[in-house]
């Protein structure tokens, strides 16, 4: 069946580079998404990259597709102390039933000063 | 623009108490609904989902239900709490036009804990 697999934990310094790595099994994935959760807080929809694109940037955000390898990463540049926070990567596989997103576990960043 | 509600935060049961989780969502119409569950260490695990009024597939066998009695309301519901039901529940809408986008917008979440 459909997996979406995410290290559980990364550490960064604040001003550097974070990158969030995903790997997903479904090679007929539509879309994939990033979300990102605050502590306490629900889900918030970072950025999407539909499945023929390799890029996508959307100002610190830089989302690169690799679907040879089924490789999706998130790379966060400068990262800030308010960048903390747990980041999941998501799969809509095509044909999958109505509300089949595939959610990873989800990364937690932490962001040293 | 489209907002949801949910309520509330953070709710403390007892064993064997009913359960009531609302959410409401505003600014569009006939969205799909959706219950997760986010348990310690396990991700987010789809609960129930609705594509309309008085519609509702589950996901997984469990102690709790949904109902969706109108539009742009779902209610997480359960007769009897058990401790496994502790958890951080979510609810979710997406525009059900985009069959292939399932961009989810969530709540702010409820944080229950069963004592």
């Amino acid at each position: 069946g459909e997996d979406v697999e995410q290290s559980l934990f990364l550490s960064v310094r604040e001003g550097d580079s974070s990158v969030i790595n995903c790997t997903y099994t479904d090679s007929s994935s539509t879309y994939l998404y990033w979300y990102k959760q605050e502590p306490g807080a629900g889900l918030q929809l970072l950025t999407y990259i539909f499945s023929n694109m390799d890029m996508k940037q959307d100002q610190r955000l830089t989302v690169l597709l690799n679907k040879k390898d089924k490789h999706l990463s998130l790379r966060i540049a400068d990262t800030q102390t308010g960048d903390s926070a747990i980041y999941f990567c998501a799969e809509t596989p095509y044909g999958g039933s109505q509300g089949n997103l595939i959610f990873g576990k989800g990364t937690k960043l932490s962001v040293k000063p | 623009s489209q907002t949801i509600h949910q309520w509330p935060a953070t709710l403390v049961q007892p064993v064997g108490s009913p359960l009531s989780l609302e959410c409401t969502v505003e600014g569009t119409s006939n969205p799909n609904l959706y219950w997760y569950r986010q348990a310690a260490g396990r991700g987010l695990q789809l609960l129930f989902y609705s594509v309309g009024i008085g519609q509702i597939s589950s996901e997984v066998p469990q102690n709790l239900s949904a109902s969706r009695p109108q539009d742009r309301q779902f209610i997480l519901s359960s007769k009897k709490l058990l401790l496994s039901d502790s958890g951080f529940y979510l609810c979710a809408w997406s525009d059900s036009k985009l069959r292939m986008d399932e961009k989810l917008f969530f709540g702010s979440g409820t944080q229950l804990s069963v004592l």
